[in-house]
């Protein structure tokens, strides 16, 4: 276990939903990040929250709207979705953006839009 | 543009062999790179990370390299074990305060 975690591990979601994705963490870390990663493609940063504020938007659609109430939780909210969202969302945070962060990612939530 | 290359794309060894995984960057400035272990359904983990100054660091049976001159890593797998099947991704870092820049990894089958 990395110290962060995700929920739910699966989702199946209709085009029409409305879905929220959870991160947590309690390692202190002050950065989090939202990845995706689409089959054979290499992790996409989406959003970046350090010290709470949002720092980058990776020009990620406004169907995904992020939210970090505080530094141990970020969630992802999913909104009239599309097929091609379907992938992994990954998780991760570090000790903040600056130096040289190892990012510990959470397990994942493997996303399907049906 | 900042780009981490890897290959072989894919990789299918007998278990007890070695194998070497290549990893060529064009990110500037830079500032560390790491190698990360992500078995299937899971987030990535950490094996090591790699500074300009450092040349070689081992993790038990995994070593990996850095040439800074001509921005090649590599990570070298002794005695592979089943539990070895994995993807394993480069991931250099830039700038500091700028986002980590992902390699799309090397899957490796270890097959008895």
């Amino acid at each position: 276990e990395t110290g962060v975690t995700q929920t739910p591990r699966h989702l199946v979601m209709g085009m029409t939903n409305k879905k929220s994705l959870k991160c947590e963490q309690h390692l202190g870390h002050n950065a989090m990040y939202w990845y995706k990663q689409s089959a054979k493609k290499p992790l996409e940063l989406m959003f970046v929250y350090n010290f709470k504020e949002q720092t980058e938007n990776n020009s990620v659609p406004s169907r995904f709207s992020p939210e970090c109430p505080n530094s141990s939780h970020l969630f992802l909210h999913l909104h009239t979705l599309q097929p091609e969202d379907s992938a992994l969302y990954l998780c991760a945070s570090s000790q903040d953006q600056a130096g040289q962060p190892e990012a510990f990612f959470g397990q994942g939530t493997r996303l399907t839009v049906v | 543009k900042n780009q981490v290359e890897q290959s072989p794309q894919s990789l299918i060894i007998l278990e007890g062999k070695n194998c070497t995984l290549q990893c060529n960057y064009t990110v500037s400035p830079f500032s560390n790179l790491r190698w990360y272990k992500q078995d299937t359904g899971r987030g990535p983990v950490s094996l090591t990370i790699m500074t300009f100054s450092e040349n070689t660091k081992s993790n038990g049976r995994y070593t990996a390299t850095l040439d800074a001159d001509t921005k090649q890593s590599s990570l070298h797998i002794t005695a592979s074990q089943l539990s070895d099947s994995a993807s394993y991704i480069c991931v250099v870092s830039g700038q500091a305060g700028t986002a980590l820049i992902f390699g799309k990894g090397t899957t490796l089958s270890v097959s008895s």
